[in-house]
């Protein structure tokens, strides 16, 4: 049972900037630092941003994270068609000593 | 290039064993925290298991006392006992806690 609360569907045209929120708790993003991965159908995650608002090499500026008290999001700007995947937030949980996923949004382009 | 390959998925009943491995190529394996993350068919992601450098080691909830993670030169590994139908899953090795990298997986299903 998934700890973080993603909402379970996003959607937007193309160009448009879609937001994606991730809900958690004092032990988990309320004390540690949060990662979003996308998934393509059909492949394995990859990482999108890290340390709340971190992208790694190749991973484009039109994804930014954010992170404020017990809450992070995930924001996509200029949407494209490529960007139809399913989303997951994440962070290491102090109580649960383990690492916890959200529920997962899956973001489709109109 | 950083690489991990799964492998030893596979159909095993209720109650039976299975032990996943992930070769890892490309970068120092010794020197990086690897983990298991799990996701059941059409279902969302599900961490399993994490081992440090110097094997300090984390279990879900799920699957503690059932399974176990280990390392060794430049393999991850995960035994399973005492499966259940709810283990039904592909099985994803990556690695750091931030999962920078991923492998594509090990299909793992239990049933009679």
């Amino acid at each position: 049972q998934s700890v973080l609360t993603q909402p379970p569907s996003a959607s937007g045209t193309p160009g448009q900037r879609v937001t994606i929120s991730c809900s958690g708790s004092g032990s988990n993003i309320g004390s540690n630092t949060v990662n979003w991965y996308q998934q393509l159908p059909g492949t394995a995650p990859k990482l999108l941003i890290y340390f709340n608002n971190q992208r790694p090499s190749g991973v484009p500026d039109r994804f930014s994270g954010s992170k404020s008290g017990t809450s992070a999001s995930l924001a996509i700007s200029g949407l494209q068609s490529d960007d139809e995947a399913d989303y997951y937030c994440a962070s290491w949980d102090d109580s649960l000593n383990g690492y916890v996923f959200g529920t997962g949004t899956k973001v489709t382009v109109l | 290039e950083v690489q991990l390959v799964e492998s030893g998925g596979g159909l095993v009943q209720p109650g039976g064993s299975l032990r996943l491995s992930c070769v890892a190529s490309g970068f120092i394996f010794s020197t990086y925290e690897m983990n298991w993350v799990r996701q059941a068919p059409g279902k969302g992601l599900e961490w399993v298991s994490y081992i440090s450098s110097s094997n300090v080691i984390y279990y879900a909830d799920s699957v503690k006392g059932r399974f176990t993670i280990s390392r060794d030169n430049a393999t991850l590994y995960l035994q399973m006992n005492s499966l259940r139908a709810e283990d039904t899953a592909l099985y994803y090795c990556a690695r750091r806690l931030r999962l920078d990298y991923w492998g594509q997986g090990t299909l793992v299903t239990v049933s009679s």
